[in-house]
């Protein structure tokens, strides 16, 4: 799996847009991006993933650079409830047929730390 | 739904001391999965089930640990006997049958320390 660099930590005031960035220069072409979160005392949380193209759900839009190399979660109107460490991952995608348990392995690194502030 | 139930949320236990944690995945999913998160090695994927039979449990760090779904509403993770090192916060998580992988629904978890 591509490493990911993310910054520690960023604050964003409640109600403005929360843009969390993931540098991933080395990312293959078969590799997608996928972010996660987990609320202090929770377990992790999906919340979106992308190949190439932009994408947006109900929880963030996810923007991926035409290189690939790096890509933005982007958080439209952030609440206090948004604060929590942000994980940006880069690995194939999961197949559902492949019962190999290395496909489920969810592998985190330190991940960004949201402060949501009101 | 009451989403993926775990217990207890803390456990402190003395080394050598046998610890069994507790999980009810949600009502309907298929998969069960067991993991194992601490600042040193972030999350590991410990063992999971499909259908309440174990699939891959590569991910089990030693004899020391095992686990065992009885039924689709319940599974257990041993430790015994535990060590300090055992020291981590233990996930449970759960997922349909037809559902992408990476839709896994996570537990609060359970915060083991080992003294």
């Amino acid at each position: 799996d591509a490493k990911t660099t993310q910054p520690p930590s960023m604050d964003c005031a409640e109600g403005r847009a929360a843009n969390l960035p993931c540098n991933h220069s080395t990312i293959s072409g078969n590799e997608y991006v996928y972010w996660y979160r987990q609320i202090h005392s929770q377990g992790p949380q999906y919340i979106i993933h992308g190949l190439k193209n932009n994408e947006t759900n109900e929880m963030a839009s996810l923007i991926i650079t035409e290189d690939r190399k790096s890509s933005t979660l982007i958080l439209p109107h952030a609440t206090l409830r948004d604060t929590a460490v942000y994980y940006c991952i880069v690995r194939v995608p999961w197949d559902r047929r492949n019962s190999g348990g290395s496909n489920y392995k969810l592998t985190f690194g330190k991940g960004t730390l949201l402060t949501v502030n009101p | 739904d009451a989403g993926v139930i775990q217990s207890p949320r803390h456990e402190v236990t003395e080394m050598g001391q046998e610890v069994t944690l507790r999980c009810k995945p949600i009502s309907g999913h298929d998969y069960l999965f067991w993991y194992r998160q601490t600042m040193m090695r972030g999350l590991e994927l410990l063992i999971y089930f499909n259908n309440n039979v174990p699939i891959d449990d590569s991910g089990m760090p030693e004899d020391r640990f095992s686990a065992k779904m009885p039924n689709a509403s319940f599974s257990t993770l041993k430790i015994q006997p535990s060590e300090p090192r055992d020291s981590a916060v233990y996930f449970c998580a759960s997922k349909l049958q037809g559902a992408l992988a990476h839709e896994q629904y996570f537990g609060p978890g359970t915060r083991l320390t080992v003294t």
